[in-house]
């Protein structure tokens, strides 16, 4: 099946830094990747959607200066959390689909701790 | 807009009984439904999805579930549980490319 990497599988940070993520297909070309973020007990919360070479597209309440998608080739996805702060801490997963395919494939997910 | 319920975020059964996990959907037109199992420390893994087809949707594992329309529902089930079932489960419905997922439920089997 298809395989989407992620990483890396946790980060620990000072607040201030910023960290990317990385998010990889493995066996086939994501046209879509999505971007999620999951708080303790709540359920996974869509970040934004970025297509291959062309810009995110981000939710509301999602502050698009602070987490940067690039979607530069059809392989990989990057999301860097810029600045970090405590409250920034949490687990975050991607996930890919291939053009025509509505199968979403996901991650591992990136669990995030900013200190 | 589009929305999921999973009511009961723990459930526990013994190995070899039934395993009912419940999720309703709230939608204006009838949706894709989706489950998905994540393992620990593995990605979501897609168990089995409803795209308007046959309303008894089998998945792998020896999942399956049903798309019930009148009651917006699409109950998880198994029949015999086995210890490496135990996971999180996620219910998701979507309209477009977004997913909106439930809250999860854990599902512990003791022996």
């Amino acid at each position: 099946g298809a395989v989407v990497s992620q990483h890396p599988s946790w980060v620990i940070c000072k607040s201030g830094t910023s960290v990317k993520i990385e998010c990889r297909s493995l066996d086939f070309q994501a046209t879509t990747m999505f971007w999620y973020r999951q708080f303790p007990k709540q359920s996974l919360m869509l970040m934004a959607t970025s297509n291959e070479g062309s810009k995110a597209t981000y939710e509301q309440g999602v502050e698009k200066d602070k987490f940067l998608i690039n979607h530069a080739s059809l392989t990989l996805s990057t999301l860097t959390v810029t600045s970090a702060h405590p409250e920034d801490s949490s687990f975050y997963i991607c996930s890919a689909r291939e053009a025509g395919d509505e199968k979403l494939f996901f991650g591992s997910g990136t669990q995030l701790s900013v200190l | 807009a589009q929305s999921v319920t999973q009511l009961g975020s723990h459930v526990s059964v013994s190995e070899g009984a039934l395993v009912l996990l419940r999720c309703n959907y709230s939608s204006s037109v009838p949706p894709y439904l989706f489950w998905y199992v994540q393992y620990p420390n593995q990605g979501l893994q897609l168990l089995l999805k409803y795209t308007s087809a046959a309303t008894l949707v089998k998945g792998i594992n020896g999942f399956e579930a049903e798309f019930k329309k009148s009651e917006t529902s699409f109950h998880l089930t198994k029949p015999s549980a086995h210890m490496s079932d135990a996971a999180e489960y996620f219910c998701a419905v979507t309209l477009t490319d977004k997913l909106i997922f439930g809250t999860g439920t854990r599902l512990q089997v003791f022996p």
